[in-house]
């Protein structure tokens, strides 16, 4: 089956830098890979995702790039704000099966 | 437009009693999918079902646990004489038919096992 891991763990970052957040996946026919942002007491949220055919997806402030040949993914959030604070977690899915395996997710917290 | 719905939010049991866990799919969702998450960990798939029909289980325990989706109502995920090892938060997702890689969450229900 899949296996997605998650790096790194803990991101501490001051207000105003970039994050980055990096997965690894196992199962090359995986070609879906979503991002969630959790934060306490809440379900995940779908803030984006890119599929296997793209490179490269930004919104705003939110960008992932995908490798397929090395088999990795990262999402990118550049200038930081305190309410970005939040658990973030990917995921790998390959849409004839439709489940999705998750990292374990990155506790990000942004220093005012 | 209600996103997913799950109730209750919150659940106690003793230990040997039945927990029953409750998610209503977004309107037009057809596809329900199942979440555990245990404390400081990541989400572990449990099961993924249709309207009638358990699609993928592989995830869920072989016993004690049942999940369902009837042609009308709710899903339902049972858990039958609960462990303090099932204290969890629990996540239901759905998703469109044809899109079934889109998933929305819901808010979680956490079970706790007294």
């Amino acid at each position: 089956g899949e296996n997605v891991e998650q790096h790194p763990s803990t991101l501490s970052v001051q207000e105003g830098d970039s994050a980055v957040i990096k997965c690894t996946y196992s199962d090359s026919a995986s070609n879906y890979f979503p991002w969630y942002k959790q934060e306490l007491g809440k379900g995940p949220q779908l803030i984006i995702d890119i599929r296997s055919n793209v490179g490269e997806k930004k919104d705003q402030r939110i960008a992932v790039t995908l490798n397929k040949t090395a088999k990795h993914f990262s999402l990118h959030i550049t200038e930081t704000q305190p309410e970005d604070s939040a658990v973030y977690f990917c995921a790998a899915s390959n849409t004839n099966a439709g489940k999705s395996t998750f990292g374990d997710g990155t506790t990000l917290t942004v220093k005012p | 437009n209600a996103g997913v719905m799950q109730n209750p939010r919150h659940l106690v049991r003793r230990r040997g009693q039945e927990a029953r866990l409750r998610c209503s799919p977004m309107k037009g969702h057809s596809h329900v999918y199942w979440y555990r998450q245990l404390p400081e960990e990541g989400l572990k798939f449990m099961v993924y079902l249709q309207k009638e029909n358990i699609i993928d289980e592989s995830g869920m325990p072989k016993e004690r646990f049942s999940a369902e989706f009837p042609k009308e109502g709710p899903s339902i995920l049972r858990i039958q004489q609960v462990v303090r090892g099932d204290s969890a938060a629990y996540f239901c997702a759905s998703s469109a038919s044809g899109m079934k890689e889109t998933q929305y969450f819901g808010p979680g229900t956490r079970l706790l096992v007294l």
